[in-house]
């Protein structure tokens, strides 16, 4: 059962602390998502990858996010420093060219 | 910028209603236009859309594109309580991007 799966689960950590956010996206597709929800904003596009070269990553704060896909087989989103308004509900999604299957997500709470 | 526009914000029903979920949208360069169900944890895909006129169907769910008026609907017949979610709408485009509406909350009251 081809699924993308998203570590860590759930990360509390403390404001100013580097995050690192780790996605295995369903094996051959071509395309992955990062996403990060919230109840005030909904779903946002951070970033995306098409056959791992950043396409666009004009939604993410790039004084610190950042994000990486440095094989067909790992996603990375990183977060230095955290910020308490970086709490949210981080996806994971893959697909062929559009957004197709999403990861179970990472909720990060930053205290 | 690419926009999605889902309507209503939110719906009640009573079981064996049938609601119909709306989705219009202006971006550039359409590809494809994709329903998902968020229950408690992450969307799940629903239908995927992109010729105009052609229903998708899925047992007691089904979904319809125009894309000259630039709008999709989602219907479900015969509502259970197991269809309360939040049902998202996103289009997708020739340059790979995904937008997503903020999506509507569908509650089934028993």
């Amino acid at each position: 059962d081809a699924r993308v799966t998203q570590t860590p689960r759930d990360k509390v950590t403390e404001m100013g602390q580097e995050v690192t956010m780790r996605c295995q996206p369903i094996l051959g597709h071509n395309t992955v998502f990062w996403y990060r929800q919230t109840m005030m904003q909904g779903l946002e596009l951070l970033a995306y990858f098409r056959n791992r070269a950043p396409l666009d990553d004009s939604g993410m704060p790039k004084d610190r996010f950042s994000a990486e896909m440095p094989d067909a087989t790992l996603a990375t989103l990183k977060i230095q420093p955290s910020e308490p308004r970086d709490s949210a509900v981080y996806f994971c999604a893959s697909g062929f060219g559009a957004v197709g299957f999403f990861g179970q997500g990472t909720r990060l709470t930053v205290v | 910028e690419d926009k999605v526009v889902q309507s209503p914000l939110s719906l009640v029903v009573h079981e064996g209603d049938t609601v119909t979920l709306n989705c219009s949208y202006e971006v550039t360069n359409f590809r494809s236009l994709l329903w998902y169900k968020q229950e408690k944890k992450a969307p799940t895909f629903l239908f995927m859309l992109t010729s105009s006129g052609i229903e998708k169907k899925s047992g007691r769910l089904s979904s319809i594109l125009d894309k000259k008026e630039l709008f999709s609907i989602l219907n479900i017949t015969a509502t259970q309580t197991g269809d309360s979610a939040v049902y998202l709408c996103a289009v997708d485009t020739n340059a790979g991007k995904s937008t997503f509406g903020d999506g509507t909350t569908l509650t089934v009251k028993p």
